[in-house]
């Protein structure tokens, strides 16, 4: 069965950097990308960008495009989504999300990793 | 910043019919998919519609979605407390060359 596992929760002061990890398991790694998604405390779903796992290329949501890094390592099936300079309004949980073809919304999601910024 | 647009909330009772409405521009779902989502309280979201009408395996008879134009529906037959969640919908914007999601919709069984 499709799996992917994320690392667990983060507190992270403003200015610094975090790094979310996303295990994938259960299908072939390099068919699918892998988007990642995030969601403030009561807000809704917030696209980050996504990477293809068959070639380093990310594409990036706009608002994100300064301070958002996504990397993947073939070799253990598992993608990283870096996001530097934080700031309170980053605090939300990250999903990492499997996707299908350059143009569908993605399918399997992980569960999730809350980063807490905070002085 | 959700470019799709959805009421913030829809309600019924056991065994009705809910329907929640997607609104967007020709540059997302005027002319791309449309996915729907299910979040139960504290949970990552659940694919249950693809394809603007598809349904998952083990996404039961009672969802169904559809769409016209730039406007999508997600429609919960034969309501069930279980179903008490957010739905969230979904497509590529064209123009924003990125995903957008709607701004969701509680529904609760009353």
């Amino acid at each position: 069965q499709v799996q992917l596992v994320q690392s667990g929760a983060e507190v992270k002061k403003p200015g610094a950097s975090v790094k979310v990890s996303c295990k994938a398991s259960g299908y072939t790694f390099n068919s699918y990308y892998i988007h990642w998604v995030r969601q403030a405390p009561g807000e809704g779903l917030e696209w980050m960008g996504r990477i293809n796992p068959r070639g380093p290329r990310a594409h990036y949501a706009q608002k994100f495009q300064d301070r958002v890094t996504m990397t993947r390592d073939t070799s253990t099936s598992t993608v990283y989504m870096e996001l530097s300079s934080l700031r309170s309004e980053d605090t939300a949980v990250y999903y990492c999300a499997r996707g299908d073809g350059d143009f569908n919304p993605p399918d399997y999601w992980g569960q999730g990793t809350l980063v807490t910024v905070s002085s | 910043q959700s470019v799709l647009t959805q009421p913030p909330s829809a309600s019924g009772t056991p065994g009705q019919r809910v329907t929640i409405s997607c609104s967007g521009r020709s540059s997302n779902i005027g002319s791309n998919y449309v996915y729907w989502y299910q979040q139960l309280p504290g949970t990552a979201p659940k694919l249950l519609i693809y394809r603007n009408n598809q349904r998952p395996s083990g996404v039961p008879d009672r969802f169904s979605g559809s769409k016209s134009g730039t406007s999508a529906s997600l429609a919960i037959s034969g309501l069930r407390s279980e179903d008490e969640a957010d739905y969230y919908c979904a497509a590529w914007d064209d123009t924003l060359s990125g995903f957008v999601f709607g701004t969701g919709t509680k529904v609760t069984v009353l």
